[in-house]
């Protein structure tokens, strides 16, 4: 498809287990984000790739997060030891850059994360 | 710093009302470009319209308009005639210079049930 897929779309694991999460952008889309959305909740921002530059990783919430991304393909967050209040769903969007500005980002399906 | 404040957590209207959404945001760039998604129950976050900062004139597409106003730093969103399809999670976003115009800030989003 050409959208921003993300697998696995649902994930459920057990508290202290370590999950990996996988974001496959739009082809040619150099930025990719990656969010947290709790129940209920505001999209918060995790990390941000961009080409080949340092990632922006200011909304990593703790060091059990990490996230990777290789040039500008496939991402993967990494959450390690799993806390229940890691519950959430975690979206991945993309998007081009023009002139040095990001275009509007496209957003993946998520994946809905639960700790047991 | 990039702040988006949508303060209608949840509003409910009857079908064919017209209902506004609010988004006030705080930026100290003069240059800088915000945005509305929908988010509907599917989940999918869909982009709705970006508008940057020098652009102050209002924009209508089909039932949807946008007021864009920078003295009281309001970007408010408006649908006439609701209809139920209109049900969703809406969010306002900015992005910046502080961002590098990359990373993008959300609102907590309102969301809209439309009745029959």
């Amino acid at each position: 498809g050409a959208g921003v897929s993300q697998s696995p779309s649902n994930k459920v694991t057990e508290k202290g287990k370590d999950v990996e999460l996988r974001c496959d952008p739009i082809s040619g889309h150099t930025a990719l984000y990656w969010y947290r959305q709790r129940l209920g909740q505001g999209l918060e921002f995790l990390i941000y790739f961009q080409g080949n530059s340092a990632p922006d990783k200011s909304g990593l919430p703790s060091d059990r997060f990490s996230a990777e991304r290789t040039g500008e393909s496939v991402s993967t967050l990494t959450i390690q030891r799993t806390q229940q209040e890691d519950s959430a769903v975690y979206l991945c969007a993309s998007s081009p850059l023009w002139q040095g500005i990001n275009q509007p980002q496209h957003f993946g399906d998520g994946t809905r994360l639960s700790i047991l | 710093a990039q702040k988006v404040t949508q303060a209608q957590t949840e509003i409910s209207v009857v079908e064919k009302e017209d209902v506004t959404l609010d988004c006030v945001y705080e930026t100290r760039d003069t240059t800088y470009y915000l945005f509305w998604y929908k988010q509907p129950p599917s989940g999918e976050l869909v982009f709705l319209i970006r508008r940057n900062s020098f652009d102050e004139q209002n924009e209508i597409s089909g039932r949807y308009s946008w007021n864009f106003q920078k003295s009281t730093s309001s970007f408010n969103f408006t649908i006439t005639a609701s209809q139920v399809v209109d049900s969703a999670v809406y969010f306002c976003a900015l992005s910046d210079l502080s961002g590098g115009y990359q990373k993008v800030t959300f609102g907590t989003g309102t969301k809209l049930q439309v009745i029959p």
